[in-house]
């Protein structure tokens, strides 16, 4: 399969840990990539590759995978982190590069 | 600091052409980097369009395939977008971004680590 899928929406409490997952053949090869928009915004990479982090992007947010799911986590949860967040990666065969559904991060 | 801008009619008549441009500043369109579009329709997710190496090598999504034209200008900077035989289901908006990523060991990443502030396309008649 070419999809990577994603839970449309998450919730978790202020200053609790959030983890959103991304399902995909692709993953087994290619590592997720994993996007923050806001509204109105264009997205911005929070996670990548094994274990990379941009600069300027806080570290509690943090990245796995496993298998054919890759997950990111926001360990301490906070009100700004309430977003849409997209996973992406390539598929090996046609070299598209393929996008999730989006997870709507709600911050309660 | 990479930037880019897109530029391009924000109305196209539905069966009509969409064309849109992308400026690049602070990089070389022909450094080793693929230069992709992404569009968004309303309250949606993301769609990868294509993408396109300096040489001009592309590859695009299979169902956009057939309407879908990406070229790059490199004494300009910038690479552009063209899609034919619109309908609504086209509007969105549409990013510019580049790409970067690396295989090791057989272990690879591809990230859109630099992207435009993107541009609204209304399909309408």
């Amino acid at each position: 399969s070419s999809e990577l899928t994603q839970d449309p929406a998450v919730s978790v409490a202020l200053g609790q840990t959030a983890r959103i997952t991304c399902q995909g053949d692709s993953l087994r090869r290619y590592y997720a990539t994993w996007y923050q928009q806001r509204p109105g915004q264009a997205p911005v990479v929070v996670f990548f590759d094994k274990t990379n982090r941009p600069s300027g992007i806080p570290d509690r947010f943090s990245g796995s995978t496993s298998g054919n799911t890759a997950s990111l986590t926001i360990t301490g949860a906070r009100a700004e982190d309430e977003a849409d967040y997209y996973c992406q990666s390539r598929d090996s065969t046609t070299n598209h590069l393929l996008f999730g559904g989006g997870t709507k991060l709600t911050v309660l | 600091q990479v930037q880019l801008q897109e530029s391009g009619p924000g109305l196209v008549k539905i069966s009509g052409t969409l064309s849109l441009t992308c400026a690049v500043s602070g990089d070389s369109i022909s450094s080793s980097f693929w230069w992709s579009w992404v569009r968004q329709p309303p309250g949606k997710g993301l769609e990868w369009v294509g993408e396109i190496f300096h040489s001009g090598t592309t590859n695009y999504k299979s169902s956009l395939k057939s309407r879908v034209t990406i070229s790059v200008d490199k004494f300009k900077n910038q690479f552009s977008l063209e899609m034919t035989s619109v309908t609504a289901a086209d509007t969105a908006v549409y990013y510019c971004a580049r790409e970067e990523g690396h295989c090791s060991g057989g272990e690879c990443y591809v990230k859109l680590g630099y992207w435009g502030q993107g541009t609204l396309v209304t399909v309408s008649s």
